[in-house]
C-alpha cells in the first residue's frame, strides 16, 4: 500500500527555522516526483514546487522560488520541505504528494503555524 | 504563469440535482488537467484525470470533459456524499502547475 506520511503539526516564532518531513512507503521512492502543496487557512491549493528523489531534480513554482528549500534523502525514502525564517504568512496546511501528472497518494498534512 | 479560472466559487443545488463547474485555462494545455474532491480537514482526493478519466473507484456520476482552454466537470445527480470543495489544476507547466480557485459545492 503507498503511503505518506508527513511529520506533526508545528508551531514556531517569526524569525525561526523549519524543516517538514514526509516519508513515502509501499513503492519505490526514487521513480516517483514528491511535490509539496500549501493551503492557506481557509483558502485554495497552491503548488510549492516538486522533487525527483532518483535525482534530486528540483524544481520551485514562481511564486515560491527563494522562499523554501525542497530537498530529499532517499536512503530513507523521506522528502523535506524547509524554511529558513518563518513569516505569519507561512501558516498554513502542508501537503506532500506524489506523481507530476495525476495525485493520487497524498500525505496526511503538516499544519504549520507560526505567531509570536 | 498559466491561470486557472474556476467557475462558480460556490453553488448550492438539491439532491439529485446535475451539477456543473467550469474551468477555464489562460493558454492551451491540452488535456492536461486533473479534477479533486476536498473534504474538510482531508487531503485533496483525485476524482477525474487528463481531463476525461474516471479514477478507478470513483462513482460514475462524476464525469470530466473538455480540452485545450475550457473544460468542464458534472455531477450527475448529486449525493449527500459529494458535499465538498472541488479544485481543477493544470500539469502541462512543470513546476508551475496550477489549481482553479475551487467551488465550494452545498446542498440546497
Amino acid at each position: 500500500e503507498v503511503q505518506l506520511v508527513q511529520s506533526g503539526a508545528e508551531v514556531k516564532k517569526p524569525g525561526e527555522s523549519l524543516k517538514i518531513s514526509c516519508k513515502g512507503s509501499g513503492y519505490s521512492f526514487t521513480s516517483y516526483w514528491i511535490g509539496w502543496v500549501r493551503q492557506m487557512p481557509g483558502k485554495g491549493l497552491e503548488w510549492m514546487g516538486i522533487i525527483y528523489p532518483g535525482d534530486s531534480d528540483t524544481r520551485y513554482s514562481p511564486s515560491f522560488q527563494g522562499q523554501v528549500t525542497i530537498s530529499a534523502d532517499k536512503s530513507i525514502s523521506t522528502a523535506y520541505l524547509q524554511w529558513s525564517s518563518l513569516k505569519a504568512s507561512d501558516t498554513a496546511m502542508y501537503y506532500c504528494a506524489r506523481g507530476n501528472t495525476a495525485i493520487r497518494y497524498w500525505g496526511q498534512g503538516t499544519l504549520v503555524t507560526v505567531s509570536s | 504563469d498559466i491561470q486557472m479560472t474556476q467557475s462558480p466559487s460556490s453553488l448550492s443545488a438539491s439532491v439529485g440535482d446535475r451539477v456543473t463547474i467550469t474551468c477555464q485555462a489562460s493558454q492551451d494545455i491540452s488535456n492536461y488537467l486533473n479534477w479533486y474532491q476536498q473534504k474538510p480537514g482531508k487531503a485533496p482526493k483525485l476524482l477525474i484525470y487528463d481531463a476525461s478519466n474516471l479514477e478507478t473507484g470513483v462513482p460514475s456520476r462524476f464525469s470530466g470533459s473538455g480540452s485545450g482552454t475550457d473544460f468542464t466537470f458534472t455531477i450527475s445527480s448529486l449525493q449527500p456524499e459529494d458535499i465538498a470543495t472541488y479544485y481543477c489544476q493544470q500539469y502541462d507547466n512543470l513546476p508551475a502547475y496550477t489549481f482553479g480557485q475551487g467551488t465550494k459545492l452545498e446542498i440546497k
